[in-house]
């Protein structure tokens, strides 16, 4: 079974300074992994995804998350934080049996200091 | 392009009643998930529809049900209502189905069990 692991329930930074939310996976097969982003009382909304193409994905908003296979990490980052990105992070990952089902961790919530 | 519509957005129910929640996906979106989020255990795979039928079920009780319509519309049901089923209920949609985790979810349905 697959599994993901979000380390920090809470992270604050500094606007402008660097974003690092970090997912750990657990999986049997190539994973499919994702980052999601709820802002409050909305809901998810993709960032970005690995599919087994280019280890460093681009998403929008300026994120970016790299998968390393050799530390089964998948963590998002952006270089520099804005106040809009205050919000809830998901990291989720597939079990590619042809159908929707997510895996989603417990997510992080990320906080900016102005 | 309209996006996830669900309804309603808030409701209040008291324990032993019963609750349908509806979701209208993305025009063209063929697959329709259910998901369930609450503070304590994040959030939680419900179910799967595709082409009106039940592909994938979490491992949730039976009081848990769902159905998809020929337009795909999906509604979902909880029987019994316990005191634990309060909660943010979320659906999804994505086009092809395949499980390349590209979901659109809707605002979600808070469901509140006095």
């Amino acid at each position: 079974a697959q599994s993901v692991t979000q380390l920090g329930s809470h992270v604050s930074v500094s606007e402008g300074a660097l974003v690092l939310l970090r997912c750990n996976y657990s999986s049997s097969v190539p994973p499919y992994l994702f980052w999601y982003v709820q802002y409050p009382n909305q809901g998810l909304q993709l960032l970005l995804k690995y599919t087994s193409a280019a280890t460093l994905v681009k998403g929008i908003n300026g994120f970016e998350a790299e998968f390393k296979k050799s530390e089964t990490s998948f963590h998002l980052t952006k270089p520099s934080a804005h106040m809009s990105d205050a919000a809830e992070y998901f990291c989720a990952v597939s079990d590619r049996g042809g159908n929707e089902k997510l895996t989603f961790g417990t997510g992080t919530r990320l906080t900016i200091i102005p | 392009k309209a996006g996830v519509t669900q309804t309603p957005r808030y409701l209040i129910k008291t324990r032993g009643q019963q609750v349908t929640l509806s979701c209208s996906p993305i025009s063209g979106h063929r697959s329709v998930s259910w998901y369930q989020q609450t503070p304590g255990q994040g959030l939680q795979f419900l179910f799967e529809y595709f082409s009106e039928t039940q592909r994938n079920k979490g491992n949730f009780p039976g009081r848990f049900s769902g159905r998809q319509f020929s337009n795909s519309r999906s509604e979902m049901n909880v029987s019994t209502l316990e005191l634990g089923d309060s909660a943010l209920y979320l659906c999804a949609s994505s086009l092809a189905g395949q499980g390349a985790g590209e979901l659109f979810f809707g605002e979600g349905s808070r469901l509140t069990v006095l």
